[in-house]
């Protein structure tokens, strides 16, 4: 157990829904970082925060945004679903702004979406 | 950005052999490099590290090389068990100040028992 939890597990939504996924990080941990897995892309980061504050963008569509709360659990928000957004979510946290040898990211199990 | 590439997608051994994943990365600026573990149905899991200014950097039963000529990494495993089965992917860090894991497709190891 990496100390990140997420939630849902699964979820299953219809093209042109919205959808909110969840994530707790490790105790102590401020950064979050949210990543996405399909088949054809490989684990792509998408966007970090850090205490509260985007700290770095990656391959985010417009339709998806988060953000993160004080009390460090961050949420992944996902609308005018398509298709193509079926995918595994992530969600990573550490203890500082970014990896080092003193460092760790660790990773929640993952949240499965499913358009249909 | 980084681009990560795997020579073997996918890489079969036998139980007991010796695995080896290559992984080529593009920046050369590139300064910290993460091997990941990734298990059916679970997040990746830190294995080894390793900075640019060493050449290898052993664990347990890994061993990790980096070859900063060519810009290659490979992570070696000894004595391949059906545990190690898994995708593995290498995480090149430090180009433009960015310490954020970027992944590339990753390398599935299948280990026969």
């Amino acid at each position: 157990d990496s100390g990140v939890t997420q939630t849902p597990k699964h979820l299953i939504t219809a093209t042109g829904q919205r959808v909110t996924l969840r994530c707790s990080p490790r105790s102590g941990d401020l950064s979050v970082y949210w990543y996405q897995q399909s088949l054809d892309q490989g684990l792509q980061f998408l966007i970090q925060y850090y205490n509260g504050e985007e700290r770095a963008k990656g391959n985010i569509l417009e339709r998806f945004s988060a953000q993160q709360f004080p009390d460090l659990h961050s949420e992944l928000n996902l609308s005018s679903l398509e298709l193509g957004d079926s995918a595994l979510y992530f969600c990573a946290s550490s203890q500082t702004q970014g990896i080092s040898t003193n460092t760790e990211a660790f990773f929640g199990q993952g949240t499965r979406l499913t358009v249909v | 950005g980084e681009s990560v590439g795997l020579h073997l997608p996918t890489l079969s051994v036998q139980e007991g052999d010796n695995s080896i994943i290559n992984c080529a990365y593009s920046n050369s600026a590139s300064d910290y490099f993460i091997w990941y573990k990734q298990e059916s149905g679970k997040g990746p899991q830190f294995i080894i590290d390793i900075r640019s200014n060493m050449d290898k950097r052993q664990g347990q039963r890994v061993t990790v090389l980096l070859n900063k000529t060519v810009k290659h990494l490979s992570l070696q495993i000894a004595a391949t068990q059906p545990g190690d089965s898994a995708v593995y992917f290498c995480a090149p860090m430090g180009s433009g100040g960015s310490y954020i894991p970027t992944f590339g497709r990753g390398t599935s190891l299948i280990v026969h028992p």
